[in-house]
């Protein structure tokens, strides 16, 4: 199994750009999350889904939108792009009634010029 | 809503014990989980208490008050690869909310 993939691993923006990052796990598992990790900020969640075709809001979630059309793909969109979103972008999976064990994908650093 | 606070920082020499603590406001309470992150890499689950207690698992333990709304990570015989962030969250069922974590360094 390769677990939680992301893509791309590195991203350069222009502010007002638009751009998808792709998130694919491989484990049938349900939950599906998007994080993003700013320095002393720790990990803040931005979308998240409870199975294909159901998406709700996290702590964060203006600016990004998400869907859900398969299990196995969850990708966030950057509609028009800010420095703002400047971070570190995390996404997990877990089973339901897995408690809190989720998956993490490497993470896509982007930044926003 | 729901907030967690822990330590910024805490320092510990190699064979050591330290403890990293975790209180939490929540609306709703599953279960307090921890993670560890080393720099550059993602985040990997270390422990889940849904109930009052101590949960062992090898060097690491975490325990859990509902009562208190407060837990801890335990990190006993400390090893130079140990330094990392640690990170508490609420939650569990379907989504997790994460605390600003505790960056911990390990000195010979």
């Amino acid at each position: 199994n390769a677990g939680v993939t992301q893509t791309p691993k590195f991203q350069v923006l222009k502010t007002g750009q638009s751009m998808t990052l792709q998130c694919a796990q491989d484990m049938n598992h349900e939950y599906m999350s998007w994080y993003r990790q700013d320095p002393g900020m720790g990990l803040r969640l931005i979308h998240y889904s409870v199975g294909a075709g159901i998406t709700d809001q996290g702590e964060v979630p203006n600016g990004y939108n998400v869907s859900r059309s398969t299990t196995e793909d969850f990708p966030l969109r950057l509609l028009s792009a800010a420095p703002s979103q400047t971070s570190v972008y995390f996404c997990a999976s877990h089973l339901g009634g897995s408690g809190g064990e989720q998956y993490f994908g490497p993470g896509t650093r982007l930044t926003v010029t | 809503g729901q907030s967690l606070e822990q330590p910024s920082e805490v320092t510990a020499v190699e064979g050591a014990i330290v403890q990293i603590n975790c209180t939490y406001q929540t609306s709703g309470f599953y279960g307090l989980s921890w993670y560890q992150q080393h720099d550059g890499g993602a985040p990997t689950f270390l422990s889940y208490n849904a109930l009052d207690g101590l949960e062992e698992t090898g060097r690491f333990s975490s325990f859990l008050s509902r009562s208190d709304s407060y837990g801890y990570l335990l990190l006993q015989e400390l090893q130079m690869k140990d330094s990392a962030s640690y990170f508490c969250a609420v939650g569990g069922g379907d989504k997790l909310i994460f605390g600003t974590g505790t960056r911990l360094q390990v000195f010979p």
